[in-house]
């Protein structure tokens, strides 16, 4: 079991531009969860997507903007890039069902970096 | 507004010697509460949890926490810790019923004194 994987590991960007982060979720796991995690902090719940919807958002602008694909796949995309987005972002998945239900498994993340 | 505490922000305890992390939480009624690890470069990994039942949870690594609701706290504790333990600690809430948000404090960085 691969677990919760994530790509690119690193991004650099420049303030403006446009970046699309992805997640694979653990197997069997049908619900993906992203957090961003600015240095230094605790993860800030972003926004949660379950059969193919965003189900939850947390305190975030339009800018941050999601995706999950019928194989459970999920993408982030952050328009007008600011220094502020830059941040480790990471991706969590849970099963809706099971003895694992209610447990999130974090992805390494993918460290983004507004220039 | 639902929130979590952790006091402090670097702790340092030499290698054998006892741990306790502290995580105090604001909620309206009983949340789930977890205690998870990030060492550096890496992802978040689940140490233990509480859903409800027994106060006292045991979690991997040898780690435990107990929930005091007079207190509204959930901390984290170790008998006797070990180089590999370096890391960053963090404490996080969700709704009773749903971990579908979970609400995480900043964090507390652990490092052992050889």
């Amino acid at each position: 079991d691969a677990g919760v994987t994530q790509s690119p590991t690193h991004l650099i960007k420049t303030r403006g531009q446009q970046v699309t982060l992805r997640c694979s979720p653990k197997s069997g796991h049908d619900t993906v969860s992203w957090y961003q995690q600015a240095l230094g902090q605790g993860p800030q719940f972003i926004f949660q997507y379950y059969e193919e919807e965003e189900r939850q958002r947390g305190n975030f602008p339009d800018r941050f903007s999601g995706h999950q694909f019928p194989n459970y796949s999920s993408e982030l995309n952050v328009n007008a890039l600011w220094l502020g987005d830059s941040a480790l972002y990471l991706c969590a998945s849970s099963p809706t069902s099971g003895s694992s239900y209610n447990e999130q498994f974090f992805g390494p993340g993918t460290r983004l970096t507004v220039l | 507004a639902q929130s979590v505490t952790q006091p402090d922000i670097h702790i340092t305890v030499s290698e054998g010697a006892s741990l306790e992390l502290r995580c105090n939480y604001s909620y309206g009624a009983t949340p789930y509460l977890f205690w998870y690890v990030q060492s550096p470069g890496q992802g978040l990994q689940l140490l233990l949890k509480y859903f409800s039942g027994d106060t006292l949870v045991q979690g991997i690594k040898g780690f435990e926490a107990e929930f005091k609701r007079s207190q509204s706290s959930f901390n984290l504790r170790k008998p006797s810790v070990h180089w590999s333990d370096a890391a960053e600690y963090f404490c996080a809430v969700a709704p009773w019923g749903s971990a579908s948000k979970i609400i995480f404090g900043s964090g507390t960085r652990l490092s052992i004194r050889p």
